[in-house]
């Protein structure tokens, strides 16, 4: 059964660090992995999507990388900002089922 | 272009009534996905349509059900309600199923009470 684990759960820095955000998975067999923020009471935006074949992706501030074999993704924000706070989860589309399986996902404080 | 659209937005429910979620996907989107969010269980899958055929099932109870319309369209439906069903209903669409970004809408927020 596949599992997506974010970890910490919860991250706060002072603005304008560069942020490195991790979601790991255990089951290999994925057909893509997607990165979405959330603000409070709100659904869920699509920032990034990256196809099993693919190694990175990349949107403005934010890179997306995949590690298929090892079973992790990183999620980089450069130079963060106070707009930037949300909680952002990973989902894997799993191969096979096509089931779509999220994380937790991380909530990010960025201070002023 | 207009995103997924989902009605309504709030509502309270008593204790063993029924509740009936719209969702209308991005044009031209013909998969169309549901998911429960909770505070303690984070987001859980619930079904998945396409082409009117449900193509996936989460673990819920038979209480729970849903269809796609021709027109790619999507109800879901949640009978005898229960306190815990009290959660954040959000529906997402996406081209197809495997291959695509998937788009949410706002969600549905439903208290049972």
């Amino acid at each position: 059964k596949q599992e997506v684990t974010q970890i910490p759960a919860a991250l706060s820095v002072p603005e304008g660090e560069n942020l490195v955000l991790n979601c790991s998975f255990t089951d290999s067999a994925i057909y893509n992995l997607q990165w979405f923020r959330q603000d409070p009471g709100k659904g869920l935006t699509s920032l990034l999507l990256i196809q099993s074949s693919q190694r990175e992706q990349t949107s403005g501030r934010l890179n997306a990388s995949l590690d298929k074999s090892s079973g992790r993704s990183t999620l980089y924000i450069a130079a963060s900002q106070p707009g930037d706070s949300a909680t952002y989860l990973c989902a894997v589309r799993q191969g096979g089922s096509e089931k779509l399986v999220f994380g937790k996902g991380m909530k990010l404080t960025v201070n002023p | 272009k207009a995103g997924v659209t989902q009605t309504p937005r709030y509502l309270i429910k008593t204790r063993g009534q029924q509740v009936t979620l719209s969702c209308s996907p991005i044009s031209g989107h013909r998969s169309v996905s549901w998911y429960q969010q909770t505070p303690g269980q984070g987001l859980q899958f619930l079904f998945e349509y396409f082409s009117e055929t449900q193509r996936n099932k989460g673990n819920f109870p038979g209480r729970f059900s849903g269809r796609q319309f021709s027109n790619s369209r999507s109800e879901m439906n949640v009978s005898t309600l229960e306190l815990g069903d009290s959660a954040l209903y959000l529906c997402a669409s996406s081209r197809t199923i495997s291959g695509n970004t998937i788009y949410f809408g706002e969600g549905s927020w439903l208290t049972v009470v």
